[in-house]
């Protein structure tokens, strides 16, 4: 089966960094995305990884280990509008998405 | 690039009639187009995928005579909730794939129907 593991609620301080992990089991891979979810809005996305290693956009960073089955988003230099939800998003071997729970980041000045 | 629209944005209908949502991608041509449901403080939930031209694949429980779906180009898909009632009420996403990034799914603003 599929399972995917992220904590439900993260708390940081605006300009600081913040990592945000994402385990995962799964028998087929074909990438792993990261999206964000403001409150009553749709879900914007942030990374795409399917090889090991590093993404990085502005001052967001993803980063996959498929053999630990393993991923992180990095967000640097915090600001108040980086507080929403934090989906860790699996695609499967039949390209279907299996969402995570998300992880709620709060910003505080 | 990878715009994907919906519209409306707010919608509000008595119990009994029928709406309809559209889903368009602006600049790439959608291979394969997602509707999804999200009720408050929950994830959201994949109601049905659709490829043009054909038949779209409803996801277990969802019923597909009650939730149309049209995949009719390339770059639009409506979904028409039929007979809606209150409990139909929920924040309603499309998303699209296709494009240079054939593997992500971009997703439109949503549409919230609120049912009386």
């Amino acid at each position: 089966g599929q399972n995917i593991d992220q904590p439900t609620e993260m708390t940081a301080t605006e300009g600081a960094i913040v990592q945000i992990n994402c385990t995962y089991q799964t028998s087929g891979f074909n990438g792993l995305f990261w999206y964000q979810q403001h409150a009553g809005e749709a879900p914007t996305f942030l990374s795409y990884n399917v090889l090991d290693g590093l993404e990085e956009k502005g001052r967001f960073s993803s980063v996959l280990s498929r053999s630990k089955g393993y991923s992180y988003l990095l967000l640097k230099e915090l600001q108040m509008k980086d507080s929403a939800s934090y989906l860790c998003v699996l695609m499967d071997s039949n390209y279907q998405l299996i969402w995570g729970a998300g992880t709620k980041l709060i910003i505080k000045p | 690039g990878a715009v994907v629209s919906q519209h409306p944005s707010w919608v509000i209908c008595k119990s009994g009639t029928s709406v309809k949502i559209e889903c368009r991608s602006l600049d790439f041509q959608a291979t394969t187009m997602f509707w999804y449901r999200q009720f408050p403080k929950q994830s959201l939930m994949l109601m049905a995928t659709s490829n043009e031209g054909s038949k779209a694949t409803y996801e277990q429980g969802v019923e597909k005579d009650k939730f149309l779906i049209n995949h009719a180009s390339l770059t639009l898909s409506t979904l028409t909730v039929t007979s809606a009632h209150p409990e139909d009420s929920s924040f309603y996403i499309c998303s699209a794939r296709g494009g240079q990034a054939q593997e992500t799914q971009y997703f439109g603003p949503g549409t919230r129907l609120l049912v009386l």
